[in-house]
């Protein structure tokens, strides 16, 4: 049982554009979502997160839209740059937190054109 | 460098033997968590440890892993008589309380031979 999807394996977008990455959820008692990126041979590195009190946190380039009822979230890279370019993982978790198991998607493949 | 440090980075174990893979948190981090990547799959979660402590094991197999975070030393994740399926990157990631994100470790990709 996937509880979170992110149903686009791959994404190319054109520098300077806008990236959208989303993802999907099944179980109503995460409260918790935070956005990872990931190069090859490297661990996941932390990017931005949102607790479910709020619907939309930003940090510079990075924006995390949620939407409760719909059980999604997305990412969005604002303009995206060539360095952007790595698997981004959506994770979830419950309590508020991350003092608790984190449940990850499969990834999303960025890829930014110069 | 300040991060989560894992250790060794690669492991080749034959089958039957023990593998032993090490995570030293951040600084100021009392809290640890093991995650597994198998191939083409995002990171499945493990363990979650406190000094000395384990909190919730929900995601380790009932056999053959164990895993300890002592008062002194790095955080361990032992797996005993591996087999092929255990061949995967294992990640560690660490938080400094409750609240605020985990951040990890570049892993270790353990291969079985």
């Amino acid at each position: 049982d996937q509880q979170v999807k992110q149903n686009s394996p791959s994404l190319s977008v054109q520098e300077g554009r806008i990236s959208i990455l989303n993802c999907d959820y099944t179980n109503s008692m995460f409260d918790y979502f935070l956005w990872y990126k990931k190069y090859p041979a490297e661990g996941p590195t932390f990017l931005i997160s949102i607790s479910s009190i709020k619907d939309k946190n930003e940090d510079g380039r990075f924006t995390v839209f949620l939407n409760k009822s719909a059980k999604h979230l997305s990412l969005h890279i604002v303009p995206s740059q060539p360095g952007d370019s790595a698997v981004y993982f959506c994770a979830a978790g419950e309590g508020r937190t991350s003092g608790s198991r984190l449940t990850f998607g499969e990834g999303t493949q960025l890829t930014v054109n110069p | 460098n300040a991060g989560v440090m894992q250790n060794p980075r690669h492991l080749v174990r034959r089958r039957g033997q023990e593998a032993r893979l090490r995570c030293s948190p951040m600084k100021g981090h009392s809290h640890v968590y093991w995650y597994r990547q198998l191939p083409e799959e995002g990171l499945k979660f493990m363990v979650y440890l406190q000094k000395e402590n384990i909190i919730d094991e929900s995601g380790m197999p009932k056999e053959r892993f164990s895993a300890e975070f002592p008062k002194e030393g790095p955080s361990i994740l032992r797996i005993q008589q591996v087999v092929r399926g255990d061949s995967a990157a294992y990640f560690c990631a660490s938080s400094s309380t409750y609240e605020g994100p985990q951040h990890f470790g570049d892993g270790t990709r353990l291969s079985i031979l």
